[in-house]
């Protein structure tokens, strides 16, 4: 099972870009890589999904390196209600299962 | 995106008491669908992958005889958390994804288990 790093916690103040990084270097051929956004008691709401190079939609960016070792969320001018948990997984190749990590904390400051 | 749902939101029970949780998928048909435990300031943890029309397929360490999971059709799929104890007390949260293993997976809103 492809396992991913990613701090612990990040700060930020209000309108600021984040850049959150993921590492997963045991990454497989056909695995993909999706990042979740978790508030407290509440279910993971998908964010974003890629597989190489760059992603984006209407929320975030996810880029993603040639040897895709790792990637890298980011989150363009944070409100104080984009702080939550945030998780990156990869699936899809050698698994067909989310596999959880320890997440990100982003606490976005006024 | 699809939306799943989960029945219910809460519920409190005493200790040896079963409890029975919904899991819809509302918009879409979900081939498979997951169970997941959260307890406070922790990860997700999968307890079991489901497949429609086949039995649950259990993460290590997961007693399959207390968490009885059915997924009776593609848009349903129901976790029973059997004697609850309090140590069975946690977030469980489901979800659902139609199709290729690649689709996205959606999550439910979970629901908060209080066994006393």
């Amino acid at each position: 099972l492809a396992k991913t790093t990613q701090p612990i916690s990040m700060d930020s103040y209000e309108g600021q870009e984040v850049n959150i990084t993921c590492s997963h270097n045991n990454i497989a051929t056909n695995d993909y890589i999706t990042w979740y956004q978790q508030f407290p008691s509440q279910g993971p709401r998908f964010i974003i999904q890629g597989y190489k190079t760059k992603v984006t939609n209407e929320v975030a960016s996810l880029f993603i390196p040639a040897d895709r070792k790792s990637s890298t969320l980011s989150l363009p001018r944070v409100s104080l209600s984009d702080t939550a948990v945030y998780y990156c997984l990869v699936y899809g190749g050698a698994t067909n299962k989310l596999i959880f990590g320890t997440g990100t904390l982003l606490a976005v400051q006024p | 995106g699809a939306v799943v749902s989960q029945h219910p939101s809460w519920v409190i029970c005493k200790s040896g008491t079963s409890v029975k949780i919904e899991c819809r998928s509302l918009d879409f048909q979900a081939t498979t669908m997951f169970w997941y435990r959260q307890f406070p300031k922790q990860s997700l943890m999968l307890m079991a992958t489901s497949n429609e029309g086949s039995k649950a397929t259990y993460e290590q360490g997961v007693e399959k005889d207390k968490f009885l999971i059915n997924h009776a059709s593609l848009t349903l799929s129901t976790l029973t958390v059997t004697s609850a104890h309090p140590e069975d007390s946690s977030f469980y949260i489901c979800s659902a994804r139609s199709g290729v293993v690649q689709e996205t997976q959606y999550f439910g809103p979970g629901t908060r288990l209080l066994v006393l």
